[in-house]
This record gives C-alpha cells, structure tokens and sequence, in this order.
C-alpha cells in the first residue's frame, strides 16, 4: 500500500508570492495533520483536519490556511510568504485524530523562499 | 500549551545501550509518542506510551511516568544504522474542542553512534 504522498518534493519561491501544497493520506485514513519543521528543530504543528473539517490549529498567522477534500487529501496554502517561511513541510495521516492511533508522515515538500 | 525538553546531541558506541530521556510540561495529555527522523527524511513512528510503564518493542523500548512528566527511549544492541534524531512528541486534546489531538514535539536528539 502506498504511504502518504506529498507534492512537490521541492519548491523555490519569492517573498510575498503564495504557495499550495498537496497531500494524499494513506487509504482509508481521514485525518490529516500538517506540521512545519525548521532546520534543527522538531515537527511544529500547523492544521489538523478530520473528515474535512478543521479540528486543530497551531499558533500560526492568518496567512496559513488549509482544506482537506471528500477524498480525504488535503491542501496546505501560505500567503505572502516570508523568509522565515522557509522550512519542510510535513504532512501526517492517521486513521482518526485520537486514540492509540499513531501519524504516518510523509516525506515532506521542502520549501524555500528566497 | 506543552513544553517538552530532551537533550540536544548524544553519541554512543556500536553494540552499546544508550538512553534518551524526555520531559513534559503540559496543560493536557493524551499519549507519548517517539519518532526516529534521519537526516532529509520524514519522521517514522517507535512507540507510543499513554499509560504509566514500560512498552518493549524489540531493541527498542519506551518508558513513561506520568505524574513526574518523564519519559525515556532506551535503545539496546546499537547500529550504526540507529544514527538520527529521535523526537519526543506529546498529544493533547489540543484547543479547537472534541476530537482535536495535536502533537507536540521537542527538538528531538540527535544521536550519533560510533564504531
């Protein structure tokens, strides 16, 4: 079975431009979670979304928003973005957000702004 | 919100037994988690804890005590291959009401095992 998949793998973009990126959970999971990992520092998390609807956020500015669609995948969308925006973004899938359910990770969209 | 510490960097020799450990401070709890992330790729799942005690899972075992706020990841019969960071991850019920579950993690341990 496939693991979570995330697009693209990398992306180089300007201060103030905006960014979308994808998601695909793992088959039959329905929550997605996505979290921004600096260099050298651990997983900070951003957005839970379950059965498409948001369940969690992070302390992140207005400028990070995401949809999670009826198939379950999931967008994560930054405006104006910002150097301090450059970071790997990684997205996680579970079954449901609770129980002794772990997250999945996929390999993460590696994002630079430049 | 959740603060957790571990150690920043550890180094350990092949065939050795090395412990990470692992402190909470939180406003909720649902569970322990421990990942292995070696460099450039994605976090992958060790264990979990939700209950106070000792999980063992081949080399590899996870050690929880909920009223201390501390937990360890004991790793045995070190691999060169087990060189990567090893990030301590607490969920919590989170701040959007029912059936929200967030994890947060520490900045992980970077453990470098040597011949």
């Amino acid at each position: 079975d496939a693991g979570v998949t995330q697009s693209p793998t990398h992306l180089i973009k300007t201060r103030g431009q905006h960014v979308t990126l994808r998601c695909s959970p793992i088959s039959g999971h329905k929550s997605v979670s996505w979290y921004q990992q600096v260099l050298g520092q651990g997983p900070q998390f951003i957005f839970q979304y379950y059965e498409k609807e948001e369940r969690g956020r992070g302390n992140f500015p207005d400028r990070f928003s995401a949809r999670q669609f009826p198939n379950y995948s999931s967008e994560l969308n930054v405006n104006a973005l910002l150097l301090g925006d450059s970071a790997l973004y990684l997205c996680a899938s579970s079954l449901v957000p609770g129980g002794t359910y772990e997250q999945y990770f996929g390999p993460g969209t590696r994002l630079t702004v430049t | 919100g959740q603060n957790i510490d571990q150690p920043t960097e550890m180094t350990a020799t092949e065939g050795a037994i090395v412990q990470i450990n692992c402190t909470y401070q939180t406003s909720g709890f649902n569970g322990l988690f421990w990942y292995q992330q070696h460099a450039g790729e994605a976090p992958t799942f060790l264990s979990y804890n939700v209950l106070d005690g000792l999980e063992e899972k081949g080399r590899f075992s996870s050690f929880l005590s909920r009223s201390k706020g501390y937990s360890y990841l004991l790793l045995k019969e070190l691999q060169m291959k087990d060189s990567a960071s090893y990030l301590c991850a607490v969920r919590d019920p989170g701040n959007s009401g029912a059936g929200s579950y967030q994890l947060t993690f520490g900045k992980g341990t970077k453990l470098s095992v040597i011949p």
